[in-house]
């Protein structure tokens, strides 16, 4: 089956440092990537996603970088809140399918 | 609140027994995504409807079976249910397909099967 793999399960960070969180992907098909948060208690939220035709894209404090070479995708946060505090997902979406990589819980530390 | 309504919250069934999980979509949405969510397969993607039509399949199990009816709302039926199948269930919805940026994602059902 399709594979999503995190290379961390957790990561804390200072308040106003920059926080980073990679992904793997397994599928070269795949052309469309897609950035989730999900608060305790909630369902996931969209943050940002990339087309396979770009290798960045920003959006309001994150980033995410996609290196097709390694099959590699990265969030990037800016000034990091504590409402940024969640587990954060990475999906790829070939076709029509939708696959998630495990998670990285991300902890701000006041 | 995204919009998304599921019902119930919270389910506590036991094991061979079926129940059915509701997921009212955004206004407007005309398609509705089924996601399972637990803690040793992560969130998975289960299947998805486009205006009363299946769009597209996961790793959506044969017990498992859903539809989205005229008035858009879609039931995910699960039966013969196992321990395995505890879990959070996620409904989202979105108006066109193709695009996460305009999913939005339900508070989840909280199954456990006992």
């Amino acid at each position: 089956g399709e594979s999503v793999g995190l290379h961390l399960p957790t990561l804390s960070v200072q308040e106003g440092d920059n926080s980073i969180i990679n992904c793997a992907y397994s599928n070269s098909a795949s052309d469309y990537f897609i950035w989730y948060k999900q608060e305790s208690g909630k369902g996931p939220q969209f943050i940002i996603d990339i087309r396979s035709n770009m290798d960045k894209r920003q959006g309001q404090r994150v980033t995410v970088l996609l290196n097709k070479t390694v099959k590699h995708l990265s969030l990037q946060i800016a000034a990091t809140q504590p409402g940024d505090s969640a587990v954060y997902f990475c999906a790829e979406n070939p076709g029509n399918q939708f696959y998630f990589g495990t998670g990285t819980s991300l902890t701000v530390i006041p | 609140d995204s919009g998304v309504t599921q019902t119930p919250k919270h389910l506590i069934t036991a094991t061979g027994q079926r129940v059915t999980l509701r997921c009212s979509p955004r206004s407007g949405d005309l398609s509705v995504y089924w996601y399972q969510q637990s803690l040793d397969q992560g969130l998975q993607f289960l299947i998805q409807y486009y205006n009363g039509e299946e769009r597209a399949k996961g790793n959506i199990l044969e017990r498992f079976s859903a539809q989205q009816f005229p008035d858009l709302h879609s039931e995910l039926n699960l039966s013969s249910l196992e321990l395995g199948d505890s879990a959070l269930y996620f409904c989202a919805s979105s108006a066109r397909v193709g695009r996460a940026d305009e999913q939005y994602f339900g508070p989840g059902t909280r199954l456990t099967v006992t």
